[in-house]
C-alpha cells in the first residue's frame, strides 16, 4: 500500500484558495487517489477522487501530474467552516480496499 | 439515499465488559469495512467484510471480531474490554464497483 506524505497543518484566511499537496511516490497502477475532510469527533467524508489529470466536483478540485507521485487538492475560498482535517490517501479502485490514513493536514481557516 | 448509520453513538462499558457495535450501510453497498481512530494511533483499518464474508483483516488482536449479515448490515464485538478499547469506532460502506468509502458519524465507546 503507497505511504502518503503531507503538511502536519496549514492556516489560511476566510476566502483564500488553499491547495494542500500529498506526496505519494509509491502509487501503483491500479491505485486512485482520493481526498477525505474530518472534524472533530465525526466520521471522515469523501470530497474527491482521481486516477489522472484534473477532477472537479461543487467542492474542491484534484490536479494529479503525469508521474502521479503526487497530488495537490485545491480548495477554492474556504470559509470557517473548512476548519478540519484533510486526509490524502491512495488505494485500488475496485476490490478490497483497506484505506491506510496517514496523519492528514490539520487546516485552520481565520476570519 | 441515506447514509451509512451507526449505533449507539454513545457507549460506556467497565473493564473486562463485552461491547457490540452496529453498522447500517448505504442500501445496495455490501462492503462494510471497520476502523478505530484514536487520539494516538490516529485512523486504523480493523476489517471488511464483503457478500457474509471477511475479505481482510488488520492488526487487532482476536478480541475484535465482527459479522455480516445478508442485507449487508454489520455487527462489531470486542471482548474483554480494555482501557486502550476507549476510541470512536467507525464504519464505512462502498459499492464494491466504484472506489470511494462512505463513512459513518462512528461509536464513541469509553471503558472505564
Amino acid at each position: 500500500l503507497a505511504k502518503t506524505t503531507q503538511p502536519i497543518s496549514m492556516d489560511s484566511y476566510e476566502g483564500q484558495e488553499v491547495n494542500i499537496t500529498c506526496s505519494h511516490n509509491n502509487i501503483a497502477t491500479n491505485d486512485y487517489i482520493t481526498w477525505y475532510q474530518q472534524f472533530p469527533s465525526q466520521g471522515p467524508r469523501f470530497i474527491i477522487q482521481g486516477y489522472k489529470t484534473k477532477v472537479t466536483n461543487e467542492v474542491a478540485s484534484l490536479f494529479i501530474p503525469a508521474d502521479r507521485k503526487s497530488s495537490t487538492l485545491s480548495l477554492p475560498r474556504v470559509s470557517l467552516s473548512d476548519t478540519a482535517v484533510y486526509y490524502c490517501l491512495v488505494a485500488p479502485g475496485t476490490g478490497f480496499q483497506k484505506l491506510v490514513f496517514g496523519t492528514g493536514t490539520r487546516l485552520l481557516v481565520s476570519p | 439515499k441515506a447514509g451509512v448509520t451507526q449505533t449507539p453513538r454513545y457507549l460506556i462499558k467497565t473493564r473486562g465488559q463485552q461491547v457490540t457495535l452496529s453498522c447500517s450501510p448505504i442500501s445496495g453497498h455490501r462492503s462494510v469495512s471497520w476502523y478505530q481512530q484514536t487520539p494516538g494511533q490516529g485512523l486504523q483499518f480493523l476489517f471488511e467484510y464483503f457478500s457474509e464474508t471477511q475479505r481482510n483483516k488488520g492488526n487487532f488482536p482476536g478480541r475484535f471480531s465482527g459479522r455480516q449479515f445478508s442485507n449487508s448490515r454489520s455487527e462489531m464485538n470486542v471482548s474483554t474490554l480494555e482501557l486502550g478499547d476507549s476510541a470512536l469506532y467507525l464504519c464505512a460502506s462502498r459499492d464494491d464497483r466504484v472506489g470511494e468509502q462512505y463513512f459513518g458519524p462512528g461509536t464513541r465507546l469509553t471503558v472505564t
